[in-house]
């Protein structure tokens, strides 16, 4: 099994409807992050967080919320999809020195 | 806050070339430097990095230079092989804690056979 595990991997949907991606792990790290990938420009950072209680917003959060359920999990929510918003999506775990652990990505596709 | 430019976007090479894909960065702080590898289909996966404190770094096919004075790095990829197509992603960070990693847009690697 992945150590780094995202559902759904493909989701087409409507303008208006509330995504949630989810994300779990099994690596043991407290840092989880969620970035989208998008071609042309890379990887940018939408959430991070360090631990349960800490969230943090990255360079690209609007539009987007999270949850950190516990240790090993790590939501991504958009409360009304927009078109803008298809892209590809990866949750990403660290322990903080340095290496970023990547899930298999979430494709969203938003009509 | 930090910009990481990578080029070239695109890169064709013949089996058994070189490759070499370079990248700036502008904030002076930045003192990590992963370079990741993204098959199609799956994430991005670590294959190299360098910390500032060093100036050249291999691993068996796969080196990496960085000239902090001028602020850019490179992935060097020796006898490529088709296994080596991929798209590969720079990055810079002033920490090792990943949430301020910036990475370059990508280069898409052909290695033809």
């Amino acid at each position: 099994d992945a150590d780094v595990t995202q559902t759904p991997r493909n989701r087409i949907t409507k303008t208006g409807k509330r995504i949630m991606l989810e994300c779990s792990q099994t690596k043991g790290h407290d840092r989880m992050y969620w970035y989208r990938q998008d071609p042309g420009l890379g990887l940018r950072l939408i959430y991070y967080s360090f631990d349960v209680k800490d969230i943090n917003k990255g360079e690209i959060s609007d539009g987007y919320s999270v949850s950190r359920q516990a240790q090993a999990k790590f939501s991504l929510s958009l409360e009304s999809a927009i078109p803008n918003q298809t892209a590809l999506y990866f949750c990403a775990t660290s322990d903080g020195y340095g290496e970023l652990f990547f899930g298999e990505g979430s494709r969203l596709t938003v009509l | 806050g930090e910009n990481v430019e990578q080029h070239p976007s695109t890169l064709s090479v013949q089996e058994g070339d070189s490759a070499v894909i370079k990248c700036t960065y502008s904030d002076s702080a930045s003192n990590y430097f992963p370079w990741y590898k993204q098959e199609l289909g799956k994430g991005p996966q670590l294959i190299i990095d360098i910390r500032s404190n060093v100036g050249e770094k291999k691993d068996q096919r796969i080196a990496v230079t960085l000239n902090k004075t001028a602020k850019h790095f490179s992935l060097h990829i020796t006898e490529t092989q088709p296994e080596d197509s991929a798209v590969y992603f720079c990055a810079a960070t002033p920490n090792t804690g990943g949430f301020k990693t910036i990475f370059g847009a990508g280069t898409r690697l052909f290695v033809k056979a």
